[in-house]
């Protein structure tokens, strides 16, 4: 069974830079989830998607990030003109369809990103 | 709002001891969830446990063990006969029921296990 899969896993950068990140889900999961961890902290959430709808989005995300999620199944995040405060982990997660109650949220390795 | 509190920052314990993680959450929802995940070096979320706010049984997995209490706002979580594998930042999660069931994470603690 493959996992949640995340990629690149490390991306450096130059401030002022455009980057993106893909995020491909377990198969048949229809939530996926953004999240950015910074040096010490835990994961906080950005924006959620249930299939191809983006349906809730944190202040956390400011205009210069945009997320996607064309046809329901892998995901982008794009950061545009990166800032040194864009520097932390961006996390991906995926639940399955909810039947009854909130399901787990199974995460994947994260991209890493740094900018100079 | 949501909050999860994980005051314990940083614990050692030699291999062997038990350690218990303490965790406490703030909601104003009857029904929610809590979890706990481990983050090992390699930075990658490992799913631990998911508990829904009706059930307060504690619940015990190998070496594992966590003591969920209402009347606290309470779930710790207790490694039994601690190994070095153990080291990593274990972290306390919540989330409500209805709405997009987003997970509000604690500030974690590094459980470091010495040999």
């Amino acid at each position: 069974d493959t996992g949640v899969s995340q990629n690149p896993r490390h991306k450096i950068t130059k401030r002022g830079q455009n980057v993106t990140f893909r995020c491909d889900p377990i198969s048949e999961h229809n939530r996926l989830y953004w999240y950015r961890q910074t040096l010490g902290q835990g994961p906080e959430f950005l924006t959620y998607f249930q299939n191809e709808a983006q349906l809730e989005k944190s202040r956390l995300l400011s205009d210069r990030f945009s997320a996607e999620r064309p046809k329901g199944s892998f995901s982008t995040l794009e950061i545009q003109r990166t800032e040194q405060g864009d520097s932390a982990m961006y996390l991906c997660a995926s639940s399955p369809p909810r039947l009854v109650t909130t399901d787990t949220q199974y995460f994947g390795p994260g991209t890493r990103l740094t900018v100079l | 709002a949501q909050k999860v509190t994980q005051a314990q920052t940083e614990i050692s314990v030699v291999e062997k001891e038990d350690v218990t993680l303490d965790c406490v959450y703030e909601t104003r929802d009857t029904t929610y969830y809590l979890f706990w995940y481990k983050q090992p070096p390699s930075g990658e979320l490992v799913f631990l446990i998911r508990r829904n706010s009706f059930d307060e049984q504690n619940e015990i997995s190998g070496r594992y063990s966590w003591n969920f209490q209402k009347s606290t706002s309470s779930f710790n979580f207790t490694i039994t006969a601690s190994q070095v594998v153990d080291s990593a930042v274990y972290f306390c999660a919540l989330s409500e029921d209805f709405g997009n069931e987003k997970l509000t994470f604690g500030t974690g603690t590094r459980l470091t296990i010495i040999p």
